[in-house]
């Protein structure tokens, strides 16, 4: 069975400040992990992912996310927050066990104070 | 096309009523995935289509729940009965042959009187 935690169903930044939002997966085989962000309204757009290779992956708008496997985490960071950046931010797992099908986390709202 | 489509938008309907979503993938796209999000909730597996056939229905709520994709693109969630509970963000998503990213649309927007 695959699953993903999100913690902190909030989280509240400065502009201008790092952004970290937390993922913890579970997997009994090797995984793809994904951060997707949503908009209010709109469908879930990728940010990135990480299937084999290079641990650290960057993605679009800055973010970025490093796959640790002694920690089962895929925390996303960003080194300075835009008011832009304001909306719900879901991680995702997928494994061969689980038929690649991803798996939801609950999502972080992320939250831009100017 | 060049992305996901989902229609309706929107779809208000009354208790008890039959509804169809509609989900055209990105074209090429093999695979393609049905998801339901509720309020302030992550999205919620229904059912994955491997080309025409239905590899896995196991998010499927019950028997209210069925979806088709006759032809291997445009697939068609279908709930019978419709309950307020049933009142949720219906999402589609589509990749290139499953085990690559999914792409989402916009999704349609359910709500049961």
């Amino acid at each position: 069975a695959q699953s993903v935690t999100q913690l902190g169903s909030h989280v509240s930044v400065s502009e201008g400040a790092l952004v970290l939002l937390r993922c913890n997966y579970s997997s009994s085989v090797p995984p793809y992990l994904f951060w997707y962000v949503q908009y209010p309204n709109q469908g879930l757009q990728l940010l990135l992912k990480y299937t084999t290779g290079a641990t650290l992956v960057k993605g679009i708008n800055g973010f970025e996310a490093e796959f640790k496997k002694s920690e089962t985490s895929f925390h996303l960071t960003k080194p300075s927050a835009h008011m832009s950046d304001a909306a719900e931010y879901f991680c995702a797992v997928s494994t061969s066990g689980g038929s690649y099908i991803p798996t939801f986390g609950r999502g972080t709202s992320l939250i831009v104070h100017p | 096309g060049a992305g996901v489509s989902q229609t309706p938008s929107n779809k208000v309907t009354e208790k008890g009523k039959y509804v169809e979503l509609r989900c055209d993938p990105i074209s090429g796209h093999t695979a393609l995935y049905w998801y339901r999000q509720s309020l302030g909730q992550g999205p919620e597996f229904l059912i994955y289509f491997q080309g025409t056939g239905a590899a896995d229905d196991s998010g499927l709520p019950n028997d209210r729940f069925f979806a088709v994709r006759p032809e291997g693109s445009v697939s068609t969630l279908k709930i019978q009965r419709t309950e307020r509970g049933d009142s949720a963000v219906y999402l589609c998503a589509s990749s290139f042959n499953g085990n690559t990213e999914a792409f989402f649309g916009q999704g349609t927007r359910l709500t049961v009187v």
